[in-house]
Formats: structure tokens, C-alpha cells, sequence
């Protein structure tokens, strides 16, 4: 089956520890995305990929960072940086182009207290 | 610039009844727009979607959306609302070369639909 799958389900961490989100498609899309859902805002861009070794910044990178060495593959790393990490966290691919659909993986709910 | 308004945070219906779920876009050029659904906890699924073509778009499990350059509207339908359709609705354009990338979308703050039996 094709899909994007994300791990864990929950994480938990304490404060001002750095942790690692999953992502991982295997659509052969070139494009993925992370974005930060919190109640009542929608969803927010934290950083995307158009290609293998390039990424950009959303509109709320602070506090974020990723990767990317390989296609299918795009880690999210949380740092203590961030100010408030406790969000669901959602990961996408699409192909590559404007007016392209973007597929969901089943997301990633951190606390952090 | 493009944006995105939902104009209900929450809609109520009754099982059975017609679903209407309001959405508004503000576009500089001609728009891609989706309709996207969530479960509790769940991602993101695709419902429908516009890209110029037919301006009635019919989507997964009975919804259609119409777009209508002259309201810039993209509302979403249902004729017979089932409790399963209870979840988030998420009304979503093309971002054209937001953020300096061709394929970002601009998201709505969602509507949440809640089904009565």
C-alpha cells in the first residue's frame, strides 16, 4: 500500500529536550511537508521539501529543523528552542507543481511538559 | 496574495439533513481549491477538489462542492448528512508562489461539523 506513515503516534518529553518526528512516504512524490495543527488555527507551515538535500522555511520555523538525504524520508526535529511544542504535527507529499493535492500522514501528537 | 475564510468555526445538523459548509477564497490569479476532511486524530483526506475545469466538483462519500468565480466561493454540500461525516472540514487553496514554492497551500481554520441523531 502506498501512504505516509509518521512515528510515534504520541510522544511525551520533558522540557528542554530536543526530540526527532518521523516521516517517511513512499508515494515517489519529491515534495513533503511538515505542518503544526493547534486548535482552531488550521494548519501552519513549518518547513517543506521540493527535492532531495533543499528544504525552506514555512511560516513558523523557529525552533524547528529538518532534513533531508533522501526521497522518501523527512525528520522533523524539535528543539528546545521552541517555545511551545506541545502541537499535533502533520506530515505531507505531493508531486511537484502548483495546483497539486498534498497527501496526509496519520500525524504525530507531542506534549512536552 | 491568496487566503482562505471558512465562515462557520461549527456547524450543527441533524442525521439526514443537508450539510452546507461555507467557504471564501481571495485569489490574485485562478485558483486550484480543495475540500479536505479530518477525524479526530487522524490526518488529512482528500475530499474534492477544483483545478479549473467542471465548476461543480463531486467528491468521496456523496459531497460535491460548487466554485463560483463571481462570490469567489467554494462551498461545500452534502444532500443526506450520516453521523460518520462527523469530523473537521478544511477548505484549502493553491498558494500559487507562496512562500516562494509552487506547491504550498493556504489553509482555512476549519469547520467542525457535528452530526445528531
Amino acid at each position: 500500500d502506498g501512504g505516509i506513515t509518521q512515528s510515534p503516534k504520541y510522544l511525551f518529553r520533558k522540557e528542554g529536550q530536543n526530540v526527532t518526528l518521523s516521516c517517511e512516504q513512499n508515494l515517489n512524490h519529491d515534495a513533503m511537508y511538515w505542518y503544526r495543527q493547534d486548535p482552531g488555527q488550521g494548519l501552519r507551515l513549518i518547513y517543506y521539501s521540493q527535492i532531495v538535500n533543499d528544504f525552506q522555511k514555512g511560516d513558523i520555523a523557529e525552533g524547528y529543523s529538518v532534513s533531508r538525504e533522501k526521497k522518501e524520508s523527512f525528520p522533523l526535529t524539535v528543539t528546545s528552542a521552541q517555545k511551545n511544542p506541545t502541537a499535533f504535527y502533520l506530515c505531507a507529499s505531493s508531486n511537484q507543481g502548483d495546483r497539486v493535492e498534498q497527501y496526509f500522514g496519520p500525524g504525530t501528537r507531542l506534549t512536552v511538559t | 496574495a491568496q487566503s482562505v475564510t471558512q465562515l462557520d468555526s461549527h456547524v450543527s445538523v441533524s442525521e439526514g439533513t443537508p450539510v452546507l459548509l461555507r467557504c471564501n477564497y481571495s485569489s490574485s490569479y485562478s485558483p486550484s481549491l480543495f475540500w479536505y476532511v479530518q477525524h479526530p486524530n487522524k490526518g488529512l483526506q482528500l475530499l474534492l477538489k477544483y483545478t479549473s475545469a467542471a465548476t461543480l466538483v463531486k467528491g468521496i462519500n456523496g459531497f460535491e462542492a460548487e466554485f463560483k468565480k463571481s462570490e469567489t466561493s467554494f462551498h461545500l454540500t452534502k444532500p443526506s448528512a450520516h453521523m460518520s461525516d462527523a469530523a473537521e472540514y478544511f477548505c484549502v487553496v493553491s498558494g500559487g508562489n507562496y512562500g516562494g514554492s509552487q506547491g504550498n497551500l493556504i489553509f482555512g481554520k476549519g469547520t467542525k461539523l457535528s452530526v445528531k441523531p
